[in-house]
């Protein structure tokens, strides 16, 4: 257990709806990554965020997607008008302390559009 | 630009026997390696991290790999294959600190260990 939580665990949804995510990281670590994993592939970079700054987003976070972490603590991620593309594992991860970049992973939400 | 190329997609092997998951990476600068594992339905856990203290890393369950600059490799090994090391293993890079990017990981492909009886 790496003290990473994410809500919720699967979430199936038809195409067009809204859905969220949230994460819940360990709470005395300030940065913290979102990653999309596809079956069969390994996860992808999608945004990052410093405390409350997002700092970075991938090519791959379209408009449709935003991501939030209000007060620099749970970070929510948002996907509207949901396309069967989006089907996916979200994974949310905390940096380590080593200095190494090493990060800790929560369990992921599966998303299934319908 | 930094990535991870993981040589097999699957790799096969009898329980007891040893293990070998090839990843050969490219990287401007010394990077940060990690291998994580994957089990079926589960999260993904850091197995090891090259520190570049010792080119031998030595990770949790028994297993270790090498950092081989010259040869820009970091293969993954294990004396003696488990029923319970059956999972999907991601070689992954990341810039070192103090260089200009986020930290992001980049992930290979994944290999597939499958542990025959």
């Amino acid at each position: 257990d790496t003290g990473v939580s994410q809500n919720p665990r699967h979430k199936i949804t038809k195409r067009g709806q809204n859905v969220t995510f949230r994460c819940d990281p360990i709470s005395e670590h300030n940065r913290l990554y979102w990653y999309r994993q596809t079956l069969g592939q390994g996860p992808e970079f999608l945004t990052y965020f410093q405390n409350e700054a997002q700092l970075e987003k991938s090519r791959l976070l379209s408009d449709r997607f935003s991501a939030e972490r209000p007060k620099g603590s749970f970070s929510t991620l948002e996907i509207q008008r949901t396309e069967q593309g989006d089907s996916a594992m979200y994974l949310c991860a905390n940096l380590g302390t080593s200095g190494l970049y090493e990060q800790y992973f929560g369990p992921g939400t599966r998303l299934t559009v319908t | 630009a930094q990535s991870v190329t993981q040589l097999d997609s699957h790799v096969s092997v009898s329980e007891g026997t040893p293990v070998l998951l090839r990843c050969n990476y490219s990287s401007s600068y010394s990077p940060s390696l990690f291998w994580y594992v994957q089990h079926p339905n589960k999260g993904l856990q850091l197995l090891l991290k090259y520190t570049s203290a010792a080119t031998l890393v030595k990770g949790i369950n028994g297993f270790e790999a090498e950092f081989k600059k010259s040869e820009t490799s970091f293969h993954l090994t294990k004396p003696s294959a488990h029923m319970s090391d059956a999972a999907e293993y991601f070689c992954v890079v990341s810039p070192p600190r103090g260089s200009s990017n986020t930290g992001k990981l980049i992930f290979g492909q994944g290999t597939t260990l499958q542990v025959k009886p």
